[in-house]
This record gives structure tokens, sequence and C-alpha cells, in this order.
């Protein structure tokens, strides 16, 4: 079975500041990754996904992840976060043979303070 | 495009309750995904469809709980009878395959139940 684990539930930090948020994924087979944000009271809105090829993607928003096989990690970051950017970080995981399903982590919170 | 659309935004209902949400996916899309996210639980997969078809209903919680998706722009998820422990919030999601492999999902707004 798969799973995905993000590693910190919440992680505060200071506009300006770069943040990394974690996540761990298992899998034995090939699988494609995504980051989505969710916003207070909204749905989730992916940010950035790796399906094949170069291992660091970039998304919206200034964020940027890198896919690393020998350590099944896919951290995402930002170089400089805003206040905006507070809100809920979802990493997911499909496999590429079942149609779509994702599995998704439990969130990090990231909250920005000024 | 308007995207994902659930219906109703908001529902307040009494234990014992029919409820039903409602969900527009983006059109041309052939996947529909139903999801409940909770404080306790994260967010669960309740149950996806394929053209139409529902092809992994594990997540369904139980009996009370049932989805159709009686045509491609449509679909619905009934709880009866509804009970507290059901409040959440429910997202439709949807997401279109391209040279037979799926990629992103795109969310609705989401419904939030509450079951008083």
């Amino acid at each position: 079975a798969q799973s995905v684990t993000q590693l910190d539930s919440q992680v505060p930090v200071f506009e300006e500041a770069p943040v990394e948020l974690r996540c761990n994924y298992s899998s034995s087979v090939s699988v494609y990754l995504f980051w989505y944000v969710q916003y207070p009271n909204q749905g989730l809105q992916l940010l950035l996904k790796y399906l094949s090829g170069s291992t660091l993607v970039k998304g919206i928003n200034g964020f940027e992840a890198e896919f690393n096989k020998s350590q099944t990690s896919f951290h995402l970051r930002k170089p400089s976060v805003h206040i905006s950017d507070t809100a809920e970080y979802f990493c997911a995981v499909m496999r590429g043979n079942q149609g779509g399903k994702l599995i998704f982590g439990q969130g990090t919170e990231l909250s920005v303070k000024p | 495009d308007a995207g994902v659309i659930q219906s109703p935004r908001h529902e307040v209902t009494e234990m014992g309750q029919e409820v039903t949400l409602r969900c527009k996916p983006i059109s041309g899309h052939d996947y529909l995904f139903w999801y409940r996210q909770t404080m306790m639980r994260g967010l669960e997969l309740l149950i996806y469809f394929n053209n139409n078809v529902p092809i992994d209903d594990s997540g369904m919680p139980e009996d009370r709980f049932s989805a159709k998706m009686p045509n491609a722009s449509f679909s619905t998820l009934k709880i009866q009878p509804s009970e507290p422990r059901d409040s959440a919030v429910y997202f439709c999601a949807s997401s279109g395959t391209s040279g037979g492999l799926t990629y992103e999902q795109y969310f609705g707004p989401g419904t939030r139940l509450t079951v008083t």
C-alpha cells in the first residue's frame, strides 16, 4: 500500500523568510506527485506536480518542489513567503496505473506572521 | 470554464434527515471524485467514477452513504439517514484523461454539512 507523510502539521514562519514543507511517500511503483493548497473556506487548488523529467518543478505563487526518488521525498519550498501564503498545504501521490486516485497527506498548516 | 460546481454550499439538517449533495464536473472530464474533510480524519476519498461508472467505493463509510452519476455532467452524494458524525466539508473534484493518463484533479468549493 502507498502512503503519504507530511512531517510537520504546523509551520509558523515570519514574512519574507524561506520555508520548506516536507513530504515523504511510500510506494513500490512509479508515482506522480502533487502539492495542493487550501485557503480558508475554499477548495483545494493545484500548486505544482511532478509527472516525469526534471526533478525540480516550479509551480504557482513562487513555490517549487524537488522530487528525490532515493529518499522518496517531494519537499515544497519557497525562498520568501508572504502573508497571503498562509494556508493549508497537502502533498498527494497518484499511482500511474490507478486511474487517477490520489492519496493525500494529512496537511501542513503554514502560518506566515508579519 | 466555471470550474467544478457544488451545491448547496452550506447545509444544516437534523439527525435522521436525508441529505443530497450535488456536483457538476468540468465539461470534458471523465473522472469524478467525492471527498470528505474533517479535522479528525483529514481528507478522505469516499468514491470515484470513471465515465459515469463507480470504480472504487471503498471509502464510503457505511450503507447510509450512496453516490450516483447519471450522466457526465452531474453527480449526487446522498446520506440517509444523516447523523451528527457526518458533519464535515464534502468536496467534489474532477479530472480529465490525456494519452491514457489522468493528471491533476480540480476541486469544487465544497459543501459544509452540519447535522444537529
